[in-house]
């Protein structure tokens, strides 16, 4: 069964650092670019950060560029966002999602769980 | 940027009635539309891929039409499993949501 798995999420204080992580499983991980999609309370969907399957290429929405980086273990099946300088905006629930085919962009057909992240004092 | 909307925002229905969510992009985007489920506390549901695509597993009565920048989610006979948020995204250049339309129950 393909299944991701985040982790990581938390209370944390603005300007605050978090890692998340997101296990991969019952796909060939690293042919696939992956993303992270975040959720505000009560809000819509947000794209975050892709990087590619190789981990050579990242991209990041303007809102978070810079604070965010998004990173991948092959070797592990696994995917991280590294969250730096954290702001009260960042507050959401993080979802990484898997395309559909490993040719590139595509429509989301796996979503893990989400994991809230909560930046408050 | 590529900008999404979709129309309505709500839509209260009856089940059995059918149901059409409007999405359009502020350029062209050709075909790279997808459409999600999402119901309270849970991950979106991918539903329809390539504007027309049926995602497997999904029942028949969702459809997708459109292309370039406007697109349209049609239920052609609401369920009671369908009242949820629905979501547009392009993917022609990176990824954007459209705001949603909550389907209610009238």
């Amino acid at each position: 069964e393909v299944q991701l798995l985040e982790s990581g999420g938390g209370l944390v204080q603005p300007g605050g650092s978090l890692r998340l992580s997101c296990a991969a499983s019952g796909f060939t991980f690293s042919s696939y670019a992956m993303s992270w999609v975040r959720q505000a309370p009560g809000k819509g969907l947000e794209w975050v950060s892709a990087i590619s399957g190789s981990g050579g290429s990242t991209y990041y929405a303007d809102s978070v560029k810079g604070r965010l980086t998004i990173s991948r273990d092959n070797s592990k099946n696994t995917l991280y966002l590294q969250m730096n300088s954290l702001r009260a905006e960042d507050t959401a629930v993080y979802y990484c999602a898997k395309p559909l085919y490993s040719s590139g962009w595509d429509a989301f057909d796996i979503w893990g769980q989400g994991t809230m992240v909560t930046v408050s004092s | 940027d590529i900008q999404m909307t979709q129309s309505p925002s709500t839509l209260s229905a009856s089940v059995g009635d059918r149901v059409t969510i409007t999405c359009r992009a502020s350029q062209s985007i050709n075909s790279w539309l997808a459409w999600y489920q999402q119901k309270p506390g849970k991950a979106p549901k991918l539903l329809i891929y390539k504007a027309s695509s049926l995602e497997s597993g999904v029942p028949s009565r969702f459809s997708g039409s459109g292309s370039g920048t406007e697109f349209t989610l049609t239920i052609s006979s609401l369920q009671p499993d369908d009242f949820a948020t629905y979501y547009c995204q392009q993917y022609n250049s990176f990824f954007t949501f459209g705001p949603g339309t909550k389907v209610d129950i009238k």
